[in-house]
């Protein structure tokens, strides 16, 4: 199993462009997360789905955009890139939902908004 | 709301000694308390979860307590090893609008020293 898989692992965009951020699993798990990581403060959650066709914000939505049409893929849209979206960007799965079903994380993306 | 606390600075300790890391929560005791290992460019890696009707959960050298009294989780790795050189950061599942979420402490970066 290769778990939760990230596309790309850099980019760097410019102020006003747009990107794709993709994620796959392949544990067939049902919930799927989005999650970005600055220096020095915690995992903030941006968006998270419960199944396919089901999506909805976490802390920090603003500025982003998710689908889920299917089980293993759960893609985060950028529309127009900020300097403060400037992050480490970690896509994870787990079984449940409850707090007894450990995330798996994929190895993250480093976006760059210049 | 619900915080986590844990300690920013870098903990060095020599090689075969025990590190001891600490995370307190600053509300409600949650149900569940995960303890995840971060290596650099890399992603969160699950390492072990304690109930709150648990008082400790040990894993070959890793131990973790749960004090709800004193709301505070340990994690103990014993016998340390240079390869446990990583951030460590703990999560507790909160309520969060009508559903729960992770939250995740910034993590303690530990050195072990040959």
């Amino acid at each position: 199993n290769a778990g939760v898989t990230q596309t790309p692992k850099f980019r760097i965009l410019k102020i006003g462009q747009s990107m794709t951020l993709q994620c796959t699993q392949d544990m067939n798990h049902n919930y799927m997360y989005w999650y970005r990581q600055d220096p020095g403060m915690g995992l903030k959650l941006i968006y998270y789905s419960v199944g396919a066709g089901i999506t909805d914000k976490g802390e920090v939505p603003n500025g982003y955009n998710v689908s889920r049409s299917t089980t293993e893929d759960f893609p985060l849209r950028l529309e127009l890139a900020a300097p403060s979206q400037t992050s480490v960007y970690f896509c994870a799965s787990s079984l449940d939902r409850a707090g007894d079903s450990p995330l798996h994380f994929g190895n993250g993306t480093r976006l760059t908004v210049t | 709301s619900q915080k986590i606390e844990q300690n920013s600075e870098a903990l060095n300790i020599q090689e075969g000694k025990t590190a001891t890391l600490t995370c307190n929560y600053t509300n409600y005791s949650p149900a569940y308390l995960q303890w995840y290992r971060q290596d650099p460019g890399r992603g969160p890696v699950f390492l072990l979860l304690i109930r709150e009707n648990e008082k400790e959960k040990r894993k070959e050298r890793l131990k973790v307590t749960f004090d709800t009294t004193l709301k505070q989780s340990l994690f103990h790795i014993t016998a340390s090893q240079p390869a446990d050189s990583a951030t460590y950061l703990c999560a507790l599942d909160t309520p969060w609008e009508g559903t729960y979420k992770y939250i995740f402490g910034t993590g303690t970066r530990l050195k072990v020293l040959a």
